[in-house]
C-alpha cells in the first residue's frame, strides 16, 4: 500500500545532529498528522495541518519544527534532540479535519537519538 | 482516570477462541468511536468504526455504551492472522482522537 508513504524507515542520529523526516499522501487529502509512538505509551498528536496551514501544535518542543509546503507533503526537522525522544514517528492524513474521518497512517520512521 | 484506557493484556488465546476486548473514555463530549490494528513494527490501521447501535463485521463486532463511556470489540472464531496489538481510539466535538495504549493479542495455534 502506498497511500501514505514516509522516508527514512530507520533513523540513528546524534544530539548534534540535525535531520528531517518526510512524508507524502497519494490520497488526495486535506489534513496531515505528526505523532508520537513510543513504547508503552499511547500515540501522542504533536501537529496537525489543514490545508497547509497548523492548526495544532501539542506543546511541542522546538527541537521539532514542522513543515507543510502543500497538503501533500509533510516534513519533521529534527535539530539537538534528546535520548527520550527516541520513537516511531508516524505521519497520517484524512480526507477532512474532524474527528470522525478515517486516519489513514504511514509506515513510521523509527528514530534512534543516541 | 485516562483519556482513554483499555484492558493492558497480553492476552493469548487459541485459534478459534473468542476474546473481547474493553475500553473506557473520561470524556463524555465524545463524538466518534474507532478500533484501529496495529500489527508488529507497522502503523496503525483502521479496523471499523464503532456506533452507538453495535456494528458488526464480519468475525468483528463492536459495542457502545454511551452512558457507560465503554467500548468492547469481539473478535469470533479467531485466527492466527488477528493476533496484534489492538487502538481503542476516540474521537472529541474537535479533530483530534484520542489513542488507548492498545492490548497485545496473540493467537497460539
Amino acid at each position: 500500500e502506498t497511500g501514505v508513504t514516509q522516508t527514512p524507515r530507520h533513523l540513528v542520529m546524534g544530539m548534534t545532529n540535525k535531520k528531517s523526516l518526510k512524508c507524502e499522501q497519494h490520497l488526495g487529502h486535506n489534513a496531515m498528522y505528526w505523532y508520537k509512538q513510543s513504547a508503552k505509551k499511547p500515540l501522542e498528536l504533536m501537529f496537525v495541518y489543514n490545508f497547509k496551514e497548523q492548526t495544532e501544535n501539542n506543546s511541542v518542543p522546538s527541537r521539532f519544527s514542522p513543515e507543510c509546503p502543500n497538503s501533500s507533503h509533510l516534513f519533521l526537522h529534527l535539530h539537538t534532540l534528546q535520548p527520550e525522544d527516541s520513537a516511531l514517528y508516524l505521519c497520517a492524513s484524512s480526507g477532512r479535519l474532524a474527528s470522525e474521518e478515517t486516519q489513514y497512517f504511514g509506515p513510521g520512521t523509527r528514530l534512534l537519538v543516541l | 482516570r485516562k483519556e482513554v484506557e483499555q484492558d493492558p493484556g497480553p492476552f493469548n488465546v487459541p485459534e478459534g477462541a473468542t476474546v473481547a476486548f474493553n475500553c473506557t473514555y473520561s470524556n463524555s463530549a465524545s463524538q466518534s468511536f474507532f478500533w484501529y490494528r496495529q500489527d508488529c513494527r507497522k502503523e496503525p490501521k483502521l479496523l471499523m468504526s464503532v456506533y452507538s447501535s453495535g456494528n458488526e463485521d464480519g468475525r468483528f463486532t463492536a459495542q457502545l455504551n454511551r452512558a457507560s463511556q465503554y467500548i468492547s470489540l469481539l473478535i469470533r472464531d479467531s485466527k492466527l492472522s488477528d493476533s496484534a496489538t489492538y487502538l481503542c481510539v476516540v474521537g472529541g466535538s474537535n479533530y483530534k482522537l484520542t489513542f488507548g495504549k492498545g492490548t497485545l493479542l496473540t493467537v497460539n495455534p
